[in-house]
């Protein structure tokens, strides 16, 4: 089955403590990307990746890092979270070429005390 | 800077009746368009998307939308809503690839449908 796999689905964790949320799709897509979705704001991208080695910054990047070592896996890294990284994430992944739908993983509600 | 605005938070409507979420863009050149929905506890699912061509839209599980230049909409539509259908809408823009490589969606703030038995 087609599939992006988030994990955790959720983590309650303190300010400082670094954590990482793996992402995994079985699709072969060479783009991947990070939201953030925050009530009455919509989903926010964070970063992004166009293909392996290939990432770069999305709208709201600020305490965040990402790495594309294979293809299939895109980490999101939250070196020292803060409270205001509280929020529901979501991996999501596509084709190359703009008009590919993207598919997105279960997402990951993550709260930082 | 390409935008997506939602105005309605909520939308109710009976089953069986028609059920219309509202979409306005902003964006230079031709939009890429899409809508999502978005089921309790899960991620964002594709419903249907505008690029070029005809301007109604079939997608998904009996919905359509229509592309409209001229007033700058894209509203998702279906004849006859379903209790299954509540659930969160989204509406999304996406950046033309030849203006920057991101190809990051930029979402509305999302429409809730509730379908009332």
């Amino acid at each position: 089955e087609a599939q992006v796999t988030q994990n955790p689905r959720y983590l309650i964790t303190v300010t400082g403590k670094k954590l990482t949320v793996t992402c995994s799709q079985n699709m072969n897509h060479e783009y991947m990307s990070w939201y953030r979705q925050d009530p009455g704001l919509g989903l926010r991208q964070i970063y992004y990746s166009m293909n392996v080695e290939v990432t770069d910054k999305g709208d709201v990047p600020e305490g965040y890092k990402v790495s594309r070592k294979e293809k299939r896996n895109f980490p999101l890294i939250l070196e020292s979270p803060s409270p205001n990284q509280t929020s529901l994430y979501f991996c999501a992944s596509s084709l190359e070429g703009g008009n590919q739908p993207q598919h997105f993983g279960d997402g990951t509600r993550l709260s930082i005390l | 800077a390409q935008s997506v605005a939602q105005p309605e938070d909520q939308v109710n409507v009976a089953e069986g009746n028609p059920l219309t979420v509202k979409c306005t863009y902003s964006v230079s050149g031709n939009p890429y368009l899409f809508w999502y929905v978005q089921y309790p506890n899960r991620g964002l699912q594709f419903l249907l998307k505008y690029i070029t061509g005809d301007n109604l839209v079939k997608g998904s599980y009996g919905f359509e939308a229509e592309f409209n230049k001229s007033q700058t909409s894209f509203h998702l539509k279906k004849p006859s809503a379903l209790v299954s259908d509540s659930a969160l809408y989204f509406c999304a823009v996406r950046d033309p690839p030849w203006r920057t490589g991101r190809r990051a969606l930029t979402f509305g703030s999302g429409t809730r449908l509730q379908v009332q038995p």
